[in-house]
């Protein structure tokens, strides 16, 4: 059974950093593309970061490109995003999901973790 | 970059009747790679339709995607009351990899 559990969130100050990270298990992850999706509190979902399989590729919003960095480690079987510079508008429940094989759309999504930026 | 406009942005329905959800590209979604998922209050999303017409496994036959280019549809044939959530399109054809803003489905 694919199971994706992410970790990291928190309450961070305006400015702070923060990673996320997810592990993955029940699928043969280094064949597999992933990403990373926020959604706010009560909003709709928003892309935020994709890497393929090997780390080749790999793609931001524009909202989050220059403070957060997308990575993985196959030989862990995690992914993970370090997320600098944090705003306001950071704040949200961020989902990471596996895309299938070597596609973006996300075929398994993990829970969920809450980042908050706060004063 | 593509925006993708869902729309109504909510259908209120009884059940057994048919749903139809538009998502509308504001250019051609390559490849036609364009994705449906279905969200429930406090839930992860689940993939439903993706490639805009093939059915993610294990989902029921009574979803059906159609379209290509700039019009797709999300088709739910006859609507059962665990069918009430909110429905987003993605197109992951090219980056950045939008979400529309998505529709609510209610049912009466």
């Amino acid at each position: 059974e694919v199971e994706l559990v992410e970790s990291g969130g928190g309450l961070v100050k305006p400015g702070g950093s923060l990673r996320l990270s997810c592990s993955a298990s029940g699928f043969t992850f280094s064949t597999y593309s992933m990403n990373w999706v926020r959604q706010a509190p009560g909003k709709g979902l928003e892309w935020v970061s994709s890497i393929s399989s090997s780390s080749s590729f790999i793609y931001y919003a524009d909202s989050v490109k220059g403070r957060f960095t997308i990575s993985r480690d196959n030989t862990k079987n995690s992914l993970y995003l370090q997320m600098n510079s944090l705003r306001v508008e950071d704040t949200a429940v961020y989902f990471c999901a596996s895309g299938r094989g070597a596609y973006y759309d996300s075929s398994y999504w993990g829970q969920g973790t809450l980042v908050t930026v706060s004063s | 970059e593509i925006v993708l406009t869902q729309s109504p942005g909510t259908l209120s329905l009884s059940p057994g009747e048919r749903a139809t959800l538009s998502c509308r590209a504001s250019q051609s979604v390559s490849s036609n790679f364009l994705a449906w998922y279905q969200q429930k209050p406090g839930q992860a999303p689940r993939l439903l339709i993706y490639g805009a017409s093939s059915r993610a496994t294990g989902i029921p036959d009574r979803f059906s995607g159609s379209g290509s280019g700039t019009d797709f549809t999300l088709t739910i044939s006859r609507l059962e009351p665990e069918d009430s959530a909110v429905y987003y399109c993605q197109q992951y054809g090219s980056s950045p990899r939008v979400f529309g803003q998505g529709t609510k489905v209610e049912i009466k």
